[in-house]
């Protein structure tokens, strides 16, 4: 079991810059969160989705970003124009059926915006 | 919505002592989960707890969940530097998100 693979492991852009998050989850699980995690704020989950279809995204801080899960392998998330306070590190996590399985992390993205 | 709250924010220990972090949910919940992130990396699923009143060991590490199953310890005894890193507590909110806590990061002193 290769575990949730996240890309890149670090990402460094400029202000207004378009940035492009990768997540593979594990397989077979058909659960797929995307949290951010800040000094400041914590873990706060943005999105997540099942089966592919987005369920939740009340947690997106704003029409900058943007998710998407085009088959039950890929997941992306999109900021599109990024800005200094976007900078943080993205987890994205999986899990199974059943309410109490537990989260499954990828290593995580570590975004700076300058 | 639901709050998790966590608390202390920070603990440093000599190594050996004992450690423990509290956790208060805003709400009932169905169950609680505990994560652990050592520094640099990502947080690791520790245990689940259900039941009203449920204690749970691994090894050094005790976990009990509230009677009104609103609130939650971890509890290390003798602590290890291997011990370091944030604990969080989650708790589902709307089925199936979770929601953690701000952590406990523990630093321990050899």
């Amino acid at each position: 079991d290769a575990g949730v693979i996240q890309s890149p492991r670090h990402e460094v852009t400029e202000m207004g810059q378009e940035v492009t998050l990768r997540c593979k989850p594990i397989s077979g699980h058909d659960y797929l969160f995307w949290y951010r995690q800040t000094m400041m704020r914590g873990l706060e989950l943005l999105i997540y989705f099942n089966n592919n279809v987005p369920i939740d995204d009340s947690g997106m801080p704003e029409d900058r970003f943007s998710a998407k899960m085009p088959n039950a392998s890929f997941s992306t998330l999109k900021i599109q124009p990024s800005e200094p306070r976007d900078s943080a590190v993205y987890f994205c996590a999986s899990r199974g059926t059943g309410v109490n399985s537990p989260l499954h992390f990828g290593n995580g993205t570590r975004l700076t915006v300058t | 919505g639901q709050q998790v709250m966590q608390i202390p924010q920070y603990q440093h220990v000599q190594e050996g002592e004992d450690f423990t972090t509290y956790c208060n949910s805003s709400t009932t919940l169905s169950n609680i989960q505990w994560y652990k992130q050592r520094p640099g990396g990502h947080p690791v699923f520790l245990i689940q707890l259900v039941k009203s009143g449920e204690v749970k060991k691994q090894k050094r590490l005790t976990f009990q969940f509230g009677e009104a199953k609103k609130n939650s310890s971890l509890h290390i005894t003798a602590t290890q530097t291997t011990d370091v890193g944030t604990y969080f507590c989650a708790g589902p909110y709307a089925g199936n998100m979770l929601t953690f806590g701000g952590g406990t990061r523990l630093m321990v002193k050899p």
